[in-house]
């Protein structure tokens, strides 16, 4: 079965700085990533999504994220932190359950901008 | 394009009593989610539909929890009776099919409190 590990509950970064939220995974064939955010009372807004290709990936709200199938990490950044970015991110895999395809998230990361 | 579409947005019961949700999904989308996400943790999934069929309910606890999809649109989501721990919010979402390529929209969500 397929599983995420977002290690850290919780980052505070100043306004301006850079920002890196950690994401490993485990899955057993060629995995499909994402990146959701989730802002108070709101629901999960997709970020961006690795399916193949280039390893690094460009989303909205300027993130990227980068896939490293030898650390099983697919880790999202983004230069520059707007206080805007304040919300919860979530990383999730694509896999199987019987024959359907399940999203598995992480257990999140809050952010904290300060200005 | 109207979003995902949940009702009520906040709801407020009683253990032993029932309660339902309902979701519209995006038109056109054929495949609609429900998802528990309990204070700390990412979304799990409870439930798939493909059109108005069950894909994967594997994770849905059926014997308090049921859930359809009329006529392959609007779907609902009950609970009966709830339990303290149903407490959590509760997130509908859609997509155009299952592949691996098919984006997952979600809605606002049903914040449920159990007391």
């Amino acid at each position: 079965a397929q599983s995420v590990t977002q290690p850290d509950i919780h980052i505070t970064v100043s306004e301006g700085a850079s920002l890196e939220l950690r994401c490993n995974y485990s899955y057993g064939a060629t995995p499909y990533l994402f990146w959701y955010v989730q802002s108070p009372g709101q629901g999960l807004q997709l970020l961006l999504k690795y399916f193949s290709g280039d390893t690094l990936v460009q989303g909205i709200k300027g993130f990227e994220a980068e896939f490293k199938r030898s650390q099983s990490s697919f880790n999202l950044r983004k230069p520059s932190v707007h206080w805007s970015d304040a919300a919860e991110y979530f990383c999730a895999v694509l896999g199987t359950s019987g024959s359907a395809r399940q999203l598995t998230f992480g257990s999140g990361t809050q952010l904290t901008v300060l200005p | 394009e109207a979003g995902v579409a949940q009702s009520p947005r906040y709801k407020i019961i009683e253990k032993r009593q029932s309660v339902a949700f309902w979701c519209n999904p995006i038109s056109g989308h054929a495949t609609l989610y429900w998802y528990q996400q309990i204070l700390g943790q990412g979304p799990k999934l409870l439930i798939q539909f493909q059109n108005n069929g069950v894909v994967d309910d594997s994770q849905l606890p059926k014997d308090r929890f049921s859930a359809e999809r009329l006529k392959g649109v609007d779907s609902t989501l009950k609970i009966q009776p709830a339990k303290l721990e149903d407490s959590a919010v509760y997130l509908c979402a859609s997509s155009l099919g299952q592949g691996y390529g098919e984006t997952q929209y979600f809605g606002p969500g049903t914040r449920l409190l159990v007391l």
